[in-house]
């Protein structure tokens, strides 16, 4: 059974730095590209970006909103990707979900940016 | 970039079938692949069509999807409405180096 289970989130001040952390189970991670997108309290979804499998150059994409500030990297040895958010702004709150593109979802970490 | 537009709302009684369209502003809706995925009060959501048109297992046949390149948009059909329908859908494509996602439409079993 696949699973994506998403961590790290909490309380973080406006400035602050805050690593997420997705860890999948019940596939082979390495094969899989892997992504993140955020909800903000009652809005609808938004990308944040997603890294390419190694077999595809591991690289990355990311939203204009987040480009420059968030960082998304990934370990296969231990099936976790990572989402690093620098300078967060208090637009960044919201629930961020891993997803495996475009199947399976995590079930979320809340993010609150706020002095 | 390209936008996706969906509906704010739509209604429809149990039994019924109801139609939701994403709508995509520029760019071919053939040229890549949309998603819908269904997001239930309070959960997170999930993928209900795939790949235009592709099920994931578990997904009841209910749910079908499908793309019109002379309205350019791509559709969600649910027919045999439940009231465990009722959750609000969003539609989602990309490009080369972004993907998209469609205001969400919400939907009501009533």
């Amino acid at each position: 059974e696949v699973q994506l289970v998403e961590s790290g989130g909490g309380l973080v001040q406006p400035g602050r730095s805050l690593r997420l952390s997705c860890t999948a189970s019940g596939f082979t991670f390495g094969d899989y590209a892997m992504s993140w997108v955020r909800q903000a309290p009652g809005k609808g979804l938004e990308w944040v970006g997603f890294i390419r499998s190694k077999a595809y150059g591991g690289t990355t994409e990311y939203a204009a909103s987040v480009k420059g500030r968030f960082t998304i990297s990934r370990d296969d040895s231990k099936s976790i990707a990572y989402l690093q958010m620098n300078s967060l702004k208090t637009e960044d709150t919201a629930v961020y979900y891993c997803t495996r593109p475009f199947d399976y979802w995590g079930q979320g970490t809340l993010v609150t940016v706020s002095s | 970039n390209f936008m996706l537009t969906q509906p704010h709302s739509v209604s429809e009684s149990p039994g019924k079938t109801v139609t939701i369209s994403c709508t995509r502003s520029s760019g071919s809706i053939a040229s890549n692949y949309v998603q819908w995925y269904q997001q239930r009060p309070g959960s997170a959501p999930t993928t209900v069509i795939y790949e235009d048109n592709q099920r994931p297992s578990g997904v009841p046949d209910r749910f079908s999807g499908s793309i019109d390149s002379s309205s350019n948009s791509a559709s969600l059909t649910i027919s045999g409405l439940k009231t465990e329908d009722e959750a609000d859908y969003y539609c989602q494509s990309y490009d080369s180096s972004n993907w998209v996602f469609g205001g969400g439409t919400k939907l009501t079993v009533l």
